[in-house]
């Protein structure tokens, strides 16, 4: 079965210093792996997708197949990216492909 | 816009009357969700669409039910609100040209009392 886990509920980072959420996942397939982010009382928003490889306010992601992981890092976080963090994997499954998500990480940037 | 809006935004209600959650999405997309947001939990897969009349359960789709009658319009009903069921419900709706490419609406906040 897949799953997506992420480990931390709570990080709490200063203004411009580096920010590391991680994401791991297990499934049996070739993995399609997401951020989304969710700012306070927002719709989630689509940050990053791993195909792409790109970067997007400052944050980037890199799938590890050998540690099933896909952290997402930015190296200095600014008071603006306080949200809600959740990985994602797209998988198929009968009719339709879905999103399986972590349960989220709330990053709180500091003054 | 997003091109997808859900109804009501906030809802009270009793335990055991049914409540109906209505997504409505403008872009003619045929894959459509509902999840449920939960702390600790994320957002988890409650039932999609694949077309009008095509749907299927997700992972914890027990105590909902959803129709599809047409492109526009995928409706979520609780058939007996529970307390459980208190929750963020969000609609999602999938492009087809970008395949993992999901649009969420701003969510729906129940409250069952």
């Amino acid at each position: 079965a897949q799953r997506v886990t992420q480990p931390e509920k709570l990080l709490s980072v200063f203004k411009g210093a580096p920010v590391e959420l991680k994401c791991n996942y297990s499934y049996s397939g070739s993995p399609e792996l997401f951020w989304y982010v969710q700012y306070s009382r927002q719709r989630l928003q689509l940050l990053l997708r791993h195909i792409s490889r790109e970067s997007i306010k400052g944050f980037t992601a890199d799938l590890n197949k050998g540690e099933t992981s896909f952290h997402l890092k930015k190296p200095f976080a600014q008071e603006e990216d306080s949200a809600m963090y959740y990985c994602a994997l797209s998988r198929s499954s009968g009719s339709a492909r879905q999103l399986t998500f972590g349960s989220g990480t709330q990053l709180t940037v500091l003054p | 816009d997003a091109g997808i809006t859900q109804s009501p935004r906030h809802k009270v209600t009793e335990t055991g009357t049914p409540v109906t959650l209505r997504c409505h999405q403008t872009e003619n997309h045929r894959y459509m969700y509902w999840y449920r947001q939960d702390p600790g939990h994320g957002l988890r897969l409650i039932h999609y669409s694949y077309g009008v009349k095509d749907t299927d359960k997700g992972e914890v789709s027990d105590g909902y039910s959803v129709s599809r009658s047409k492109t526009e319009d995928f409706l979520l009903t609780l058939e007996s609100a529970t307390s459980s069921q208190t929750s963020v419900y969000f609609c999602a709706i999938r492009h087809p040209w970008d395949n993992y490419g999901y649009t969420f609406g701003s969510g729906t906040r129940l409250t069952v009392v």
